[in-house]
């Protein structure tokens, strides 16, 4: 079965503090990629970042910051210093090459940075 | 164009009207897929095309749903006879397998009200 869960529904931070979003996925492929977006309150999802399962090495870009871990099947998202342009809902999602190319989608994590 | 565009951006409608919803997916993108966002939720899945292949119709959730996607690019979900729940906001992503390259880009949806 191919899941992914974002147990933290939602988040509310203090500009400039830092916070971590959780996903957690299950699958049985070999070969995955593991993905984060953004959806802020204009409604348009915006792709953030792609990770291959036979990849683990983190990375950061900017303020972000992605912790892939095969150990404990999570892809955890931090954000540093988090900024109120930050406040969206973002999405982790799970694509596995041996599930027809369909991709499968946490709820979603709703976070608030207040000014 | 440059990315994934839907249209109308807002359709309201009569309960038991038909509606069509249009996307047009980034140029040379083989794939693309429909899903269905209802107010603060996740993404559900609808329909998703590849190539020429037979559409994955799984996530369709009456028969009151299609899709069809011309000439491998314009896709047009209809929906008939609509109802109240059917009130969501329709999303469209198309995504170019190449590679480990596999994320999808969405298009800002359409708001659609049944009244």
């Amino acid at each position: 079965a191919q899941k992914v869960t974002q147990a933290q529904t939602e988040i509310s931070v203090v500009e400039k503090e830092d916070v971590t979003l959780d996903c957690v996925y299950e699958t049985r492929d070999t070969t995955y990629y593991l993905f984060w977006y953004k959806q802020p309150p204009s409604g348009e999802l915006v792709f953030l970042i792609r990770r291959n399962s036979f990849d683990e090495q983190n990375e950061i870009s900017g303020r972000y910051s992605w912790n892939f871990q095969k150990s404990t099947s999570s892809f955890n998202f931090t954000i540093t210093a988090s900024q109120v342009v930050d406040s969206a809902v973002y999405f982790c999602a799970l694509s596995g090459t041996n599930t027809g190319n369909q991709f499968y989608f946490g709820t979603g994590t709703s976070l608030t940075v207040i000014p | 164009g440059a990315g994934v565009s839907q249209s109308p951006s807002n359709k309201v409608t009569e309960k038991g009207k038909d509606v069509e919803l249009r996307c047009d997916p980034i140029s040379g993108h083989t794939a693309l897929y429909w899903y269905r966002q209802s107010l603060g939720q996740g993404l559900e899945f609808l329909i998703y095309f590849q190539g020429n292949s037979a559409p994955d119709k799984s996530g369709l959730p009456s028969d009151r749903f299609s899709a069809e996607r011309t000439g491998g690019s314009v896709s047009t979900l209809t929906i008939q006879r609509t109802q109240q729940e059917d009130s969501a906001v329709y999303l469209c992503a198309s995504t170019l397998f190449a590679g480990e390259r596999r994320e999808q880009f969405f298009g800002p949806g359409t708001r659609l009200t049944v009244l």
